[in-house]
């Protein structure tokens, strides 16, 4: 079955302790993005990557980092995590020069 | 600065009705539009697009309006059904560039 999947889930941590978030994708995409969703705030984009070893800035990428070693994974990193940054994680993919992403299911982050 | 906007944050329909769903956007550079659906739990899922080049596109009960010099478009869903209930994410490129602007979503409700 086609699908991107996050790990883990649910992830309730305190401030500063490092946390990463894994993506993984099977459908031979390269692009693949990371967003936040916000209330009253929508989806903003965090971090994106072309292909592998190409990544970029999206919207909001204070906080984070990502890497993109294999072309199935993308992995956000948070290595301070304040409270601020206690969020709805969703990662995604698509193939180059589509429009169409396709989303994992989501990764609810609480940093006390 | 938010370049795609959902003005209602919130709509409720009864069920068999017209659902009309809102987004106006900034940038005129843009030329390519789509609609997401998110359930709760779930990551978003694409519903339908359209380019800059069509006013119109329709897909089943699902039609998109778009209208460039007003830098408007409208998903219309005819009939409305329950599973329609949703939160509904309008979104925004421009084709090449692969960097995708969402809005802040509209939940509609539709009432049995």
């Amino acid at each position: 079955e086609a699908q991107v999947t996050q790990n883990p889930r649910y992830l309730i941590t305190v401030t500063g302790k490092k946390l990463t978030v894994t993506c993984s994708q099977n459908m031979n995409h390269e692009y693949m993005s990371w967003y936040r969703q916000d209330p009253g705030l929508g989806l903003r984009q965090i971090y994106y990557s072309m292909n592998v070893e190409v990544t970029d800035k999206g919207d909001v990428p204070e906080g984070y980092k990502v890497s993109r070693k294999e072309k199935r994974n993308f992995p956000l990193i948070l290595e301070s995590p304040s409270p601020n940054q206690t969020s709805l994680y969703f990662c995604a993919s698509m193939f180059a020069g589509s429009d169409t992403q396709y989303f994992g299911p989501g990764t609810r982050l609480t940093v006390l | 600065d938010q370049q795609v906007k959902q003005n209602s944050p919130s709509l409720s329909v009864q069920e068999g009705r017209i659902s009309i769903l809102n987004c106006d956007y900034t940038n005129s550079m843009f030329d390519y539009f789509l609609w997401y659906k998110k359930y709760p739990a779930e990551g978003p899922t694409f519903l339908i697009s359209i380019s800059s080049i069509k006013d119109k596109n329709e897909d089943g009960r699902f039609t998109v309006f778009l209208n460039k010099s007003a830098k408007h478009l409208s998903l219309h869903i005819v009939p409305s059904q329950p599973g329609d209930s949703a939160v509904y994410f309008c979104a925004a490129s421009v084709r090449g560039y692969q960097k995708v602007t969402f809005g802040t979503g509209t939940k509609l409700q539709v009432i049995p």
